[in-house]
């Protein structure tokens, strides 16, 4: 597609289940973010994808939070036995290089 | 410890007019800076960018400062227009952060009529 998707666009669970999300990059972009919004606040970095290099995973909150990237395109983000706190816009963008991210519409996240 | 700080939650100006959005950072390793405009149910896209080796960059109708001894920059839009209507964040990297961006809290910018 032209743009960076993410799936699904709104998801709700229960506190203690475990939620995947989504993102599809912009085909040919090397890397890949992952942030999160919560509310009232900025973006927040979670783990940063580059080529075939180890991941960035310094802005995991915890290890309940994972993500993986195959085959260099496809994202998915895994939180286990999430919380309330867990409640946010969570954003992938991609990148071909440098700063030049183009950001999907967002999984909004609510645990209830 | 928020190093990128955006205090004005929320700004209205009218048509016209000139926007300023304000942003201050506290880490003294940030070199380059950027502005996103968000809508709602969108992602954040990418509106225009300095490096700290300039002071001024512009782009049409928007213009970013940055004042390095102060860590403060500045967008200013001119002349504002509804579809200017969203939230800007700023947001700020180092080099050697591996492109990762530390952004601000948002602004809310509201153009009116």
């Amino acid at each position: 597609g032209a743009g960076v998707s993410q799936s699904p666009s709104n998801k709700v669970t229960e506190k203690g289940k475990d939620v995947e999300l989504r993102c599809d990059p912009i085909s040919g972009h090397t890397a890949l973010y992952w942030y999160r919004q919560s509310l009232g606040q900025g973006l927040e970095f979670l783990i940063y994808f580059q080529g075939n290099s180890a991941p960035d995973k310094s802005g995991l909150p915890s290890d309940r939070f994972s993500a993986e990237r195959t085959g260099g395109s496809v994202s998915t983000l895994t939180i286990q036995r999430t919380q309330q706190e867990d409640s946010a816009v969570y954003l992938c963008a991609s990148s071909p290089r440098g700063y030049g991210y183009t950001f999907g519409s967002g999984t909004r996240l609510t645990v209830v | 410890d928020q190093q990128v700080k955006q205090n004005s939650p929320s700004l209205s100006v009218q048509e016209g007019r000139i926007s300023i959005l304000n942003c201050d950072y506290t880490n003294s390793m940030f070199d380059y800076f950027l502005w996103y405009k968000k809508y709602p149910a969108e992602g954040p896209t990418f509106l225009i960018s300095i490096s700290s080796i300039k002071d001024k960059n512009e782009d049409g109708r928007f213009t970013v400062f940055l004042n390095k001894s102060a860590k403060h920059l500045s967008l200013h839009i001119v002349p504002s227009q509804p579809g200017d209507s969203a939230v800007y964040f700023c947001a700020a990297s180092a080099t050697g952060g591996g492109n990762k961006l530390t952004f601000g809290t948002g602004t809310q910018l509201k153009v009116e009529l």
